[in-house]
């Protein structure tokens, strides 16, 4: 079945210390969704990515979708403390309304 | 947008017992999905409940532990049945709109 790996597990940084994670697939993904879970809370949506080599930015987070579409990676410039959380890519297999499988999800700690 | 509710928020169980999970919807929704959450992991999608029709289960999860109900385009539910302390996690409905969103989730332990 398809798999959805994310490295790091767990990141500390200083505040404004960049911070990268990456997701990678085992097969060709329609999709990749990027979501953020604040310790206690559910899942928030942040983006989706479809087109091979896709490049989105909100605010200080960019987030890229590779050529092959088989991975994806979101990178925070300058973490601030509110960026504290864990953050999952998830991907669709197919087009339209699919089914998600997510990567186990990078923790982020920021010290102050 | 969409706004999810689920009730209850927690629960403690006894081993044994079966508990009932309820997902409101703010607005009319054609795919809703229950995931599994287990301390500190990532998300399992349990299965996808199907308007009008039995939900779609996926592998490693069967209708008689995990019976899911889909009366309404807005209302789903799903029972954890005859529980162990393996069944320990939050329980996460999710509806796909414009993007998708997850409900606040519920956080189950079984004693």
């Amino acid at each position: 079945g398809q798999q959805v790996m994310q490295i790091p597990q767990y990141q500390h940084v200083q505040e404004g210390e960049d911070f990268t994670t990456y997701c990678n697939s085992s097969t060709t993904l329609s999709n990749i969704q990027w979501y953020k879970q604040r310790p206690g809370g559910h899942p928030v949506f942040l983006i989706q990515l479809v087109k091979s080599g896709e490049v989105k930015k909100q605010k200080r987070l960019t987030f890229q979708f590779g050529e092959a579409k088989k991975n994806s990676s979101l990178h925070i410039t300058a973490t601030q403390t509110t960026d504290v959380g864990t953050y999952f890519c998830a991907g669709t297999k197919y087009s339209g309304y699919s089914t998600l499988t997510f990567g186990k999800g990078t923790m982020l700690l920021v010290s102050p | 947008s969409a706004v999810i509710s689920q009730k209850p928020s927690r629960d403690i169980c006894q081993r044994g017992t079966s508990l009932t999970i309820q997902c409101q919807v703010d607005s009319q929704v054609t795919m809703m999905f229950w995931y599994r959450q287990q301390p500190g992991q990532s998300l399992t999608l349990i299965a996808t409940a199907n308007q009008g029709s039995e939900a779609t289960y996926e592998s490693g999860f069967v209708i008689d532990k995990f019976p899911i109900s889909r009366p309404n385009l807005t209302f789903s539910t799903l029972t954890v049945s005859n529980m162990s302390p393996e069944d320990s996690s939050i329980y996460l409905c999710s509806v796909a709109a414009d993007e998708q969103y997850f409900g606040p989730g519920t956080r189950l332990t079984v004693t």
